[in-house]
C-alpha cells in the first residue's frame, strides 16, 4: 500500500521566516495531493492542494510544488504569522479500484515564534 | 465544516463495551471516512465508504464496525474486540463521482477514554 513520510515533525520559526515541510510518498499511482492545517482542539481543514498534472501552486502565502519523478511534494509558508501555528498534514491519494485511498503523512507541529 | 456533525464530543467507554460513534453530514457528499489520530501518528483510515451500503476496511478495521444505510450517516462502533481505544476520531466526507479526487470535509471529532 501507500506510504507516506513527512518531516519534520516539529518546526519552529521566528514570525516573518519561511517554513518548509517535505512529504514523500511510494505508489507512483498516487495523482491528488491535499494538505491541511489543524488547530488545536479543532478539526483539520484543506489549505491547499495539487495534482499530479501540475507541477506547482500557489496561494497568497502558501505554495506547493510536485515532484513526480522523486515522489515528493512540499508546503511552502512565506512570511509566517502566529496564526500559522498548527499541525500540517499531507495526504496521497489515488483511485484504487473505484474507491478514493487517502494516506496521511503523521502530521508536522508547526510554531511560529513573535 | 457545519456540515459535518460528530457526537458526542466526549465519549468513555468501559472495560467490555461497544460504544457507537454517531456522524451526520448534510453536504450531500457520496463518500465518508473514520480516521483515529493518536499523538505523533497522524490520522489512520479504519473505513471508508462511496455508497451507501458499501463500505471498505481502512488500514486499522480491527475491531471497529461501520454501517451505511443511509447517505447522509456513517456510524462507527468500537467494538471490545479494540484493546487499545482511546483516541480522538475524526469523521470527514468528500465529494466523489466525479472522476477527479476531491479534498476531504471533517467533523469536530470525538474523543473517546477508557474508564
Amino acid at each position: 500500500g501507500e506510504n507516506v513520510e513527512q518531516h519534520p515533525s516539529t518546526l519552529s520559526v521566528q514570525e516573518g521566516d519561511s517554513a518548509v515541510i517535505k512529504c514523500t510518498y511510494s505508489d507512483s499511482a498516487s495523482n491528488y495531493f491535499p494538505w491541511y492545517k489543524q488547530e488545536l482542539g479543532k478539526r483539520p481543514q484543506l489549505i491547499i492542494d495539487i495534482r499530479s498534472n501540475v507541477g506547482e501552486k500557489k496561494d497568497q502565502r502558501i505554495a506547493v510544488t510536485l515532484n513526480k519523478t522523486a515522489k515528493h511534494f512540499s508546503l511552502h509558508i512565506t512570511e509566517t504569522q502566529p496564526e500559522d501555528s498548527a499541525v500540517y498534514f499531507c495526504a496521497a491519494e489515488k483511485n484504487s479500484g473505484g474507491y478514493q485511498k487517502v494516506t496521511f503523512g503523521t502530521g508536522t507541529k508547526l510554531q511560529v515564534i513573535p | 465544516d457545519g456540515g459535518i456533525t460528530q457526537s458526542p464530543k466526549y465519549l468513555f467507554r468501559k472495560e467490555g463495551q461497544n460504544v457507537t460513534l454517531s456522524c451526520e453530514q448534510n453536504l450531500n457528499h457520496d463518500a465518508m471516512y473514520w480516521y483515529r489520530q493518536d499523538p505523533g501518528q497522524g490520522l489512520r483510515l479504519i473505513y471508508y465508504s462511496q455508497i451507501v451500503n458499501d463500505f471498505q476496511k481502512g488500514d486499522i478495521a480491527e475491531g471497529y464496525s461501520v454501517s451505511r444505510e443511509k447517505k447522509e450517516s456513517f456510524p462507527l462502533t468500537v467494538t471490545s474486540a479494540q484493546k487499545n481505544p482511546t483516541a480522538f476520531y475524526l469523521c470527514a466526507s468528500s465529494i466523489w463521482g466525479t472522476g477527479v479526487n476531491q479534498p476531504q470535509h471533517f467533523g469536530d471529532g470525538t474523543r473517546l477514554s477508557i474508564l
